[in-house]
């Protein structure tokens, strides 16, 4: 069974820092172009990240370029987000995505 | 940013029926390769997005033929025949021809 499962959320104070993980399973992960989008809550979907299969070619959104890093690691089939310099308006359900499959999501919370 | 406009923000349908949703990009999704890069996708109440569409017209694996797509470069339309209650919840385009990838807003689906 293809399947994608986050962790690492949780809840963390403004300026903190947060380590995503995405284990990928069911699929040669190695082949494979990987994506953070988030959902803040009750809103619609919004891209964060892209990372190329072999990692050469790395994109992000302007809101959270120089603050976060997607990077992966193919022999672990897992993907990561490193978020720092955390803001209120990153409070999000953080999906790890190859745009076909989708994990369950994975909730941060930004909040003093 | 290519910004992409769907409408309407909510429709309500039916069972048996058929339903239309319509996305407009502010710019050609048409790649020099001859694909078109929109893609559908349903968010089903509680769940995480699910593909339905890829590259304008193609069917997802598992997703029943009553659903469709069709477009131009800048125009998309989703169709669903035969709207059934497990076809409830919020259908959002988007397009991945370039970084930053975007979404529509979504439009959600319910029942009369």
């Amino acid at each position: 069974e293809v399947q994608l499962v986050e962790s690492g959320g949780g809840l963390v104070q403004p300026g903190r820092s947060l380590k995503l993980s995405c284990l990928a399973s069911g699929f040669t992960f190695s082949n494979y172009g990987m994506n953070w989008i988030r959902q803040a809550p009750g809103k619609g979907l919004e891209w964060v990240a892209s990372i190329s299969s072999s990692s050469s070619y790395i994109y992000y959104a302007d809101t959270v370029k120089g603050r976060f890093t997607i990077s992966r690691d193919n022999a672990k089939n897992t993907l990561y987000l490193q978020m720092t310099s955390l803001r209120s308006e990153d409070t999000a359900l953080y999906y790890c995505t190859t745009v076909a499959v989708w994990g369950q999501g994975v909730m941060v919370t930004v909040s003093s | 940013d290519i910004v992409m406009t769907q409408a309407p923000l909510s429709v309500s349908v039916t069972p048996g029926e058929s339903a239309s949703i319509s996305c407009r990009s502010s710019k050609s999704l048409l790649h020099s390769n001859g694909i078109t890069y929109v893609y559908w996708y349903l968010q089903k109440p509680g769940k995480s997005p699910q593909l339905l569409i890829y590259r304008m017209s193609n069917l997802a694996s598992g997703v029943p033929d009553r659903f469709s797509g069709s477009g131009s470069e800048t125009d998309f339309t989703l169709k669903i025949s035969r709207v059934e209650a497990e076809d409830v919840g919020i259908y959002y385009c988007g397009q991945l021809l370039e970084n930053p990838y975007t979404f529509g807003a979504g439009t959600k689906l319910e029942l009369k």
